[in-house]
C-alpha cells in the first residue's frame, strides 16, 4: 500500500534561512507525488507534484521539491524562507498505479518562520 | 469565483443530529472527494466519487454517507452526529487539464458537534 510519512510535527526557521520540510514515502511501482499547503483559516492549495522527469520541481510561491530514489524521499525546499510560508505542510501520494487513485496525505507538518 | 465551494463554512451541532454539509464545483470534473482533517492525523478520505454514478468508501466511511446529485454535487452527511466527527470538513475534485491531473480542494467546512 502507498503511504508517506513526514518526520516532523513543526519547523522553526529564521525569516532569511534557508527550509526544508521532510517527506519519505512508500509505493509499489512508479510514484506520484505532491505538496499541499494550508495556511491558517484557508482551505488546501495545491502547490507541486512530481510526476516523471527531472528529481528538482519546482511550484508555486518560490518552493521547489526534490525527488529522491534512493531515499525514497520527496522534501520540500525553499532557499529563503518568508514570515508569510508559515503554514501547514502536507505530502501526499497518489494511491494506486498510474494516474488514477486518491490521494494518501500525511500529517502535516507546522512550519513556523520567525522575523 | 471560487472552483469548489462549501457550505456551511462553519456549523455548531449537537449529538444526535442529522447534518449536510454540501459541496459544488464549476470545474466541470467527474470526480470528487470528502476528507476529514484532525490535528495530527492529516487528511483522511472518507468517500470518494469517479462520477455522477460510482460512489466508493474510503478509509473512514462510518457515520458517513454521501450523494452526488449531479456532476457538480456532492454532499457528506452525518446522520447520527458524534463528538468525535468534530473536525475541518474538504471536498475536492480532480480533473485533467492539458495531460496534467490535479486535486482542487474547497475552503473546508469547520464542524464541531457538542
Amino acid at each position: 500500500a502507498q503511504s508517506v510519512a513526514q518526520p516532523e510535527d513543526q519547523v522553526n526557521v529564521a525569516e532569511g534561512n534557508p527550509l526544508t520540510v521532510k517527506c519519505t514515502y512508500s509505493v509499489s511501482g512508479n510514484p506520484y507525488l505532491f505538496w499541499y499547503v494550508q495556511y491558517p483559516n484557508r482551505g488546501l492549495q495545491f502547490l507541486l507534484k512530481y510526476i516523471t522527469g527531472d528529481n528538482l520541481v519546482k511550484g508555486s510561491y518560490g518552493f521547489e521539491a526534490e525527488f529522491n530514489k534512493s531515499q525514497t524521499s520527496f522534501h520540500l525546499k525553499k532557499p529563503s524562507a518568508l514570515v508569510s510560508d508559515s503554514a501547514l505542510y502536507f505530502c501526499a501520494v497518489r494511491e494506486g498505479e498510474g494516474s488514477q487513485g486518491n490521494l494518501i496525505f500525511g500529517k502535516g507538518t507546522k512550519l513556523s518562520v520567525k522575523p | 469565483d471560487a472552483d469548489v465551494t462549501q457550505t456551511p463554512r462553519n456549523r455548531i451541532t449537537k449529538t444526535g443530529k442529522r447534518i449536510m454539509l454540501e459541496c459544488s464545483q464549476t470545474k466541470g470534473h467527474d470526480r470528487m472527494y470528502w476528507y476529514r482533517q484532525d490535528p495530527g492525523l492529516g487528511l483522511r478520505l472518507i468517500y470518494y466519487s469517479f462520477d455522477v454514478k460510482d460512489i466508493n468508501k474510503g478509509e473512514i466511511s462510518d457515520g458517513y454517507s454521501v450523494s452526488r446529485q449531479a456532476q457538480a454535487k456532492f454532499s457528506l452527511s452525518l446522520e447520527s452526529a458524534i463528538p468525535n466527527q468534530t473536525a475541518l470538513y474538504f471536498c475536492a475534485t480532480s480533473g485533467w487539464l492539458a495531460g496534467k491531473e490535479t486535486q482542487y480542494f474547497g475552503p473546508g467546512t469547520r464542524l464541531l458537534v457538542l
